[in-house]
């Protein structure tokens, strides 16, 4: 079947310009994370949708960043007023349940 | 809050000689631990992963981790790497607190030379 989709794959913009991040997860699966992976780093965990409760918003670095999910389906992330230091690849990964998570391919994203 | 520590940035090998990737990981209560694998232009792969059950885990490329409580530790080792190996290695954590996301360590690049 199909797995973890991310559009778009590469994105480049300007300081102070907003952008849009999407992701669709694996059918039927329940959970959606979001994660962030800068240059020499590791991942940073940034926001966690399950079902329909309410989602962990605790790895957001900022207000900038918001996220939506509908249903179990598409999610989004928005980053508003894009600085550099938000450039980085930006990771989205669906579960079914909490454990085993599988992972999109990532959008690059490249702040100038 | 949970954290993994993997103790080695790179690790150069010959093809053909052992290899061992340390992580480490800070839980006091239930954990589920995992291993990812990031080929060069790659997105991020599950190689093993440890649940519950027997503590040694395998996957189907060789590799092996064995999960050990009293140490907190979840070493990846193979016996004998191939030059298709090299790669970047991520050590994950799942559970206590943090019940669902994972926690990463900073991750091993592993470069296996001819």
């Amino acid at each position: 079947g199909a797995g973890v989709s991310q559009s778009p794959s590469n994105k480049v913009t300007e300081k102070g310009k907003d952008v849009e991040l999407r992701c669709d997860p694996i059918s039927g699966h329940t959970a959606l994370y979001w994660y962030r992976q800068r240059l020499g780093q590791g991942l940073e965990f940034l926001i966690y949708f399950q079902g329909n409760s309410a989602p962990d918003k605790s790895g957001l670095p900022s207000d900038r960043f918001s996220a939506e999910r509908t249903g179990e389906s598409v999610s989004t992330l928005t980053i508003q007023r894009t600085q550099q230091e938000d450039s980085a690849v930006y990771l989205c990964a669906s579960s079914l349940g909490t454990r085993e998570q599988f992972f999109g391919p990532g959008t690059r994203l490249t702040v100038l | 809050a949970q954290s993994v520590t993997q103790l080695d940035s790179q690790v150069p090998v010959f093809e053909e000689a052992p290899v061992e990737l340390r992580c480490n990981y800070s839980s006091s209560v239930s954990v589920y631990l995992f291993w990812y694998v990031q080929y060069p232009n790659q997105g991020l792969q599950l190689l093993l992963k440890y649940l519950s059950g027997s503590t040694l885990v395998e996957s189907i490329n060789g590799f092996e981790a064995e999960f050990n409580k009293s140490q907190t530790s979840f070493h990846l080792r193979k016996p004998s790497v191939h030059i298709s190996d090299t790669a970047e290695y991520f050590c994950a954590a799942s559970g206590g607190t943090s019940y669902g996301k994972l926690t990463f360590g900073q991750g091993t690049i592993l470069t296996v030379h001819p």
